[in-house]
């Protein structure tokens, strides 16, 4: 049973354009959500993250943004950079739970 | 300045050997935790330690042995390999909440023969 699904395995975007990445949850107790960015043969590493009592969180290029009722969050880089070119990991967690749940990953290719 | 670094990053062994994957952070964080990148990508997590006790264990075979001898450590002890456990394995530390992010190692590959 996946409760973080990335149904978009793969992402190509020309550098400059905007990049949008997907995320969709089943549980409704998850309240903190991440966005993970992994390069090959390296461990992921945190980009941004969003609290459920917020819609729209902001860092630069990037930014999340958090549909509740839809149990959708998706991640916007304006613009795209070829360096942006990795795999994207959403992860969700629950009050209390100490733990995140990962979605399978999208991977991103900024064409230069 | 590596914050979390695993040893070793590649390890390939024959089917029913033990082996060890060791896991350090200097960050200063009180957990500690191992995830299992498998072959569809997903990454599951495996355990977690707070403060060298354990807090999470996921319905992870027993011969999987998480062990702290100190909350900056936090090594994996694999018995009896199978096939099944061919896998990247991740080490990473946080702050103990749901909501800090966690520090991921550079991962450890792991190949049964």
């Amino acid at each position: 049973d996946q409760q973080v699904k990335q149904n978009s395995p793969s992402l190509s975007v020309q550098e400059g354009r905007i990049s949008i990445l997907n995320c969709d949850y089943t549980n409704s107790m998850f309240d903190y959500f991440l966005w993970y960015k992994k390069y090959p043969a390296e461990g992921p590493t945190f980009l941004i993250s969003i609290s459920s009592i917020k819609d729209k969180n902001e860092d630069g290029r990037f930014t999340v943004f958090l549909n509740k009722s839809a149990k959708h969050l998706s991640l916007h880089i304006v613009p795209s950079q070829p360096g942006d070119s990795a795999v994207y990991f959403c992860a969700a967690s629950g009050t209390g739970t100490y733990k995140y749940i990962f979605g399978t990953g999208t991977r991103l290719k900024v064409l230069a | 300045d590596t914050a979390v670094s695993q040893t070793p990053k590649y390890l390939v062994t024959q089917m029913g050997n033990d082996k060890s994957i060791k896991c350090e952070q200097n960050l200063g964080h009180d957990t500690m935790y191992w995830y299992k990148q498998d072959s569809k990508k997903f990454l599951k997590i495996m355990f977690s330690y707070n403060n060298k006790e354990l807090i999470i264990n996921e319905t992870v075979p027993n011969r999987f042995s998480p062990k702290s001898p100190d909350k900056a450590h936090l090594n994996l002890h694999i018995n009896s390999l199978e096939l099944g456990d061919s896998a990247v394995y991740f080490c990473a530390s946080g702050g103990g909440s749901s909501y800090n992010e966690q520090f991921f190692g550079p991962g450890t590959r792991l190949t049964v023969l």
